[in-house]
């Protein structure tokens, strides 16, 4: 157990609805990033925010939108689903604004666009 | 290009047999290199990270070596068994200032059979 937790662990949505993925950092980190795996291939990046700013983004389009609270939990928004935004979520905790160092990653959402 | 290339693609082992996968990179300036284990469908679960300083590191059955020279990881797993049946990704850590990206190699797929 990494400690860090994201939920849902699976869902289903219709295409051009609005998602939204939550994760809860490991204790003590105060910076998330997030990862899209499609199925079969590494994981990309996303975004990465530390202490509730963006920190650093990847080639990702605007309908993809984050948040980080207080505590550094926090929130993926993916806005008007597309059938290729099908794939597992992953979260990633660690601490400090380096980001990636000692990065722990969460068990994954999965979804699907149909 | 900073690229991260492994080999094998997939390998497929005895249980109680040792197996070595391999990791090249060409990423400048080099931060850290991480081995992950990634089972489907789950998030990656961290085995080792090295520096640029350290040669080899273990965890457990697991020992990942370190040639900040020719720019060569790799991960020895010894005796097998059933549970390391996974995804190994190589990932490397670029050093980018203030915010630190990961390059993720496509993985390794091993299957360790009875």
């Amino acid at each position: 157990e990494t400690g860090v937790t994201q939920s849902p662990t699976h869902l289903i949505k219709t295409r051009g609805q609005q998602v939204t993925l939550r994760c809860s950092s490991q204790s003590g980190h105060n910076t998330v990033s997030w990862y899209q795996q499609a199925l079969g291939q590494g994981p990309q990046f996303i975004f990465q925010y530390y202490r509730e700013e963006e920190n650093g983004r990847g080639n990702f389009p605007p309908r993809f939108s984050g948040l980080q609270f207080p505590n550094y939990s926090s929130e993926l928004n993916v806005n008007a689903l597309e059938l290729d935004d099908s794939a597992l979520y992953l979260c990633a905790s660690s601490l400090g604004g380096r980001g990636q160092m000692d990065a722990f990653f969460g068990q994954g959402t999965r979804l699907t666009v149909v | 290009k900073n690229q991260v290339e492994q080999s094998p693609q997939s390998l497929i082992i005895l249980e109680g047999k040792n197996c070595t996968l391999q990791c090249n990179y060409t990423v400048s300036p080099f931060s850290n290199l991480r081995w992950y284990k990634q089972d489907t469908g789950r998030g990656p679960v961290s085995l080792t990270i090295m520096t640029f300083s350290e040669n080899t590191k273990s965890n457990g059955r697991y020992t990942a070596t370190l040639d900040a020279d020719t720019k060569q990881s790799s991960l020895h797993i010894t005796a097998s068994q059933l549970s390391d049946s996974a995804s190994y990704i190589c990932v490397v850590s670029l050093n980018a200032g203030n915010n630190r990206k990961l390059i993720w190699g496509l993985g390794t797929s091993l299957a360790v059979n009875p």
